[in-house]
């Protein structure tokens, strides 16, 4: 069966630099997400991303936050400069497609990677 | 926007059928409702999606009455690797991508 893939499964990091997370989407899926989950407290929607852009994002996805689909395969998280409270894991998710919610937008998530920042 | 409504916690035991209901009293007419399975420190997992009536497939069941405003996710005869925190989606209709926003969910403790 096709599964999200994420790597790392786990990130340490210190606080103000850079990391990047990398996802593997479901190879014929057309939509692609992440999201994030504080220990402890409910997945949040971070961004969504068709077509090579950005087609909606949350308010927590700010200036240090960008996505980028840089080959046919990979879609990748960055926070440029991280903070304390960035830690957290990171679900990356994709479905076929996004028009609404019927099964065919269902999305499937990655295992996730864990952040955390020192 | 469709906002769900879980009890936080259930507890249950081991062989038992669980009904878990989520209340969305504004749901939009091309909405559909899914629900998600999470294990600690995994990615949600899907488990069933239904627009109306009865959908079933082979780890749950779903039930939606005709108003709509409520869906109860059944899990037959549950074992200790059933707990979990489930959660109710209501999808943001025809014309938004489909951004989930999730709510607390409900803890199910299954004990032996």
């Amino acid at each position: 069966e096709p599964e999200v893939t994420q790597t790392p499964s786990h990130q340490v990091t210190q606080m103000g630099q850079e990391v990047i997370l990398r996802c593997v989407p479901i190879s014929n899926h057309l939509y692609f997400y992440w999201y994030r989950q504080i220990l402890g407290q409910k997945v949040e929607f971070l961004v969504s991303f068709y077509n090579n852009e950005i087609s909606e994002k949350s308010e927590i996805f700010d200036d240090q936050f960008s996505v980028e689909r840089p080959d046919g395969s990979n879609f990748t998280l960055k926070i440029r400069s991280t903070k304390l409270e960035d830690s957290a894991m990171y679900f990356c998710a994709s479905s076929e497609s996004g028009t609404s919610g019927r099964l065919s937008d269902t999305q499937y998530f990655g295992p996730g990677t864990r952040l955390t920042v020192l | 926007l469709a906002k769900t409504t879980q009890p936080i916690s259930m507890d249950s035991y081991e062989g038992q059928e669980v009904n878990i209901t989520c209340s969305h009293n504004n749901i939009a007419t091309n909405d559909y409702i899914t629900w998600y399975q999470q294990f600690p420190s995994q990615g949600p997992r899907f488990i069933i999606q239904g627009y109306k009536t009865k959908v079933t497939n082979e780890v749950a069941s779903l039930f939606i009455p005709a108003d709509r405003k409520s869906s109860t996710l059944s899990l037959p005869r549950v074992s200790l690797s059933d707990t979990a925190v489930y959660y109710c989606l209501v999808g943001w209709g025809p014309y938004n991508f489909n951004k989930f926003y999730f709510g607390s969910g409900t803890k199910l403790n299954v004990k032996p």
